[in-house]
């Protein structure tokens, strides 16, 4: 495997299911980012985790629970979502340090909440 | 409020013609710049990028400039080829204050006509 790689690609689930989306990176970055894309909008970063810390969070709702294990794995885990949390995301990671901003995208999981 | 602005939602082009793609930027704290391109299907793949200190930066048949007292960059794509048809982000950083988070703007869609 190489690059970033997240699984499933697809996922539809009911509001009051839990289920988790996974992300890999093979890059030996020490940085990972969930990011939504949702029709006509722009990707909106979700979280950050630098060295497996969560370095930011931009005002997600609770029903979204990352968790990084370790610098090359980066999870999603969701819980009693909404319908108009259906969207693409997209995992990403870089080597965060100064004067590096190339970010390195996975296929993304597409999402749909019935 | 959007702080990185692509205000065509679509271009086409004919093949072997110039394809023009603009971005806009609102935040003076951006100082470096990147543009993304996305199958679809596929997660957004990195292209070219440029930092505050130059005006132009060329790779190949991809040459990107940027203009800082208007705040507008652009994508210039020469000769246009029809595996160029995809959507193109631009992304920008505000490095200098030492987070390296990428903001989108909404993508424009290429098409390159055979």
């Amino acid at each position: 495997e190489t690059g970033v790689t997240q699984t499933p690609r697809h996922l539809v689930m009911g509001m009051t299911n839990k289920k988790s989306l996974k992300c890999e990176q093979h890059l030996g970055h020490n940085a990972m980012y969930w990011y939504k894309q949702s029709a006509k909008k722009p990707l909106e970063l979700m979280f950050v985790y630098s060295l497996e810390e969560r370095v930011e969070n931009n005002s997600v709702p609770s029903r979204f629970s990352p968790e990084c294990p370790n610098s090359s794995h980066l999870f999603l885990h969701l819980h009693t979502l909404q319908p108009e949390d259906s969207a693409l995301y997209l995992c990403a990671s870089s080597q965060r340090a100064q004067g590096t901003y190339e970010q390195y995208f996975g296929p993304g999981t597409r999402l749909t909440v019935t | 409020d959007q702080q990185v602005k692509q205000n065509s939602p679509s271009l086409s082009v004919q093949e072997g013609r110039i394809s023009i793609l603009n971005c806009d930027y609102t935040n003076s704290m951006f100082d470096y710049f990147l543009w993304y391109k996305k199958y679809p299907a596929e997660g957004p793949t990195f292209l070219i990028s440029i930092s505050s200190i130059k005006d132009k930066n060329e790779d190949g048949r991809f040459t990107v400039f940027l203009n800082k007292s208007a705040k507008h960059l652009s994508l210039h794509i020469v000769p246009s080829q029809p595996g160029d048809s995809a959507v193109y982000f631009c992304a920008a950083s505000a490095g200098a204050t030492g987070a390296n988070n990428l903001f989108f703007g909404t993508g424009t869609r290429l098409t390159v006509i055979p």
